[in-house]
């Protein structure tokens, strides 16, 4: 699977929208654009994913640039619990791909109330 | 409804004892994955199990861990002769194979302490 890079880390303020960015500029046609995230002492927990276009739902959106080079975790309204390590993953379609994910350091986000 | 299930949640052992740790899946979720995470790092992907395939052991890192799962549900994760360098949360993940989304379900982890 290919490379992502995120910031370390990040700040936000409650009940403030939050962009966590994400790059992957080696991304393949078939590799879909996933987002966890770790909230503290807890498993990971799916957020996100997306191919081409920009997808919403519950949690979060996920803008994903019109050459798929990167893409960006949009949090509409930050809380205090959605402070976590948000992962950004490459996964390539099921099809001949390994099943698991490969996590990378991921960026700490910071909820200030 | 129920999800991933893992058992102990803490296990202190000391170096040289066998560990056993298990993972009680999303009933139906015909994968299941074990992962470890060490104090400050990123997860690290161990062993994966798919149906009734041969399992992926290429995350093992060393021949003293192996796991097993039995009738495609429970799983255990066996560490041998513990070292202290193997203390870390082992977090177990299931899903349902679909072909282009494999959403991960996962586990409140065991953390093991190797003294």
């Amino acid at each position: 699977d290919a490379k992502t890079t995120q910031p370390n880390s990040m700040e936000s303020n409650e009940e403030e929208p939050v962009h966590l960015p994400c790059n992957h500029s080696t991304i393949s046609g078939t590799d879909y654009i996933h987002w966890y995230r770790q909230l503290p002492s807890q498993g990971p927990e799916y957020v996100i994913h997306g191919l081409t276009s920009n997808v919403n739902n519950r949690m979060a959106s996920l803008a994903i640039a019109e050459d798929r080079k990167s893409s960006t975790l949009i949090l509409h309204r930050a809380t205090l619990r959605d402070a976590a390590v948000y992962y950004c993953i490459l996964r390539r379609n099921y099809g001949g791909s390994q099943g698991n994910l490969i996590f990378g350091k991921g960026t700490k986000l910071s909820v200030k109330p | 409804g129920a999800g991933v299930s893992q058992s102990p949640s803490n296990k202190v052992t000391e170096k040289g004892k066998d560990v056993e740790l298990r993972c009680d899946p999303i009933s139906g979720h015909t994968a299941l994955y074990w992962y470890r995470q060490s104090l400050g790092q990123g997860l690290e992907f161990l062993i994966y199990f798919q149906g009734n395939s041969a399992p992926d052991k290429s995350g093992l890192p060393s021949d003293r861990f192996s796991a097993e799962r039995t009738g495609g549900s429970v799983s255990t994760l066996t560490i041998q002769r513990t070292q202290q360098e193997d203390s870390a949360v082992y977090l177990c993940a299931s899903s349902v194979r679909t072909s282009k989304h494999d959403e991960q379900y996962f586990g409140p982890g065991t953390r093991l302490t190797v003294t």
